[in-house]
């Protein structure tokens, strides 16, 4: 079946510090990859993308994501996180010859301490 | 830049009653997406359209029906509403082979 795994519900990092989120898929076709912002009662950003080639994929607001098939993971990265970085952060997955219809995972939730 | 713009931006209504909610895609995208997201929930899967012909659906319930018109808008039209309806309602729209898909602010429906 095709799911999507955010296996950490919420985090707290402090702002200046770094931050990875994880994400773990499990699809039968070749997937293409998204991480989404939610800001609360807000709809979601797109942050970036991955469908093929480099798998190290660079977004919007400093963030980057790696794209890594052995591991089936897709883990968000930021060197350095902004208090203005606290919201809910959404992996999803996707399919070429699927409808295009995009799963997501359930979400994680950043605090960021001042 | 354009965006998807989805209307109403709130919705209040009582139990048994009908609902439309409306979806103006980005200029040229033809595929439209539509996504239900409950309350502390992940966005799930209803329906989608490409060129006014319904391409995929998920798990959307039989009170509700949704169509593309000849301009790409969308409409999801929910009746019989429960109190389970509430929740936030997704647009998203993408041209024919391109994967991005970027979503509107969202109808935010809630059922009393």
């Amino acid at each position: 079946a095709q799911s999507v795994t955010q296996p950490d519900i919420h985090i707290t990092v402090s702002e200046g510090a770094s931050l990875e989120l994880r994400c773990n898929y499990s699809y039968g076709a070749t997937p293409y990859l998204f991480w989404y912002v939610q800001s609360p009662g807000q709809g979601l950003q797109l942050l970036l993308k991955y469908f093929s080639g480099d798998t190290l994929v660079q977004g919007i607001k400093g963030f980057e994501a790696e794209f890594k098939r052995s591991q089936s993971s897709f883990n968000l990265r930021k060197p350095s996180v902004h208090w203005s970085d606290a919201a809910e952060y959404f992996c999803a997955v996707g399919a070429y010859n699927q409808g295009g219809k995009l799963i997501f995972g359930q979400g994680t939730e950043l605090s960021v301490k001042p | 830049a354009a965006g998807v713009i989805q209307s109403p931006r709130h919705l209040i209504k009582e139990k048994r009653e009908t609902a439309t909610l409306k979806c103006y895609p980005i200029p040229r995208h033809d595929t439209v997406y539509w996504y239900q997201q409950g309350p502390g929930q992940d966005p799930q899967f209803l329906i989608s359209f490409y060129e006014k012909m319904q391409s995929d659906k998920g798990s959307i319930p039989d009170r509700f029906s949704a169509q593309q018109f000849s301009d790409y808008h969308s409409e999801l039209n929910m009746s019989s509403l429960e109190l389970g309806d509430s929740a936030l309602y997704f647009c998203a729209s993408s041209s024919q082979g391109a994967e991005t898909q970027y979503f509107g602010p969202g109808t935010r429906l809630l059922v009393l």
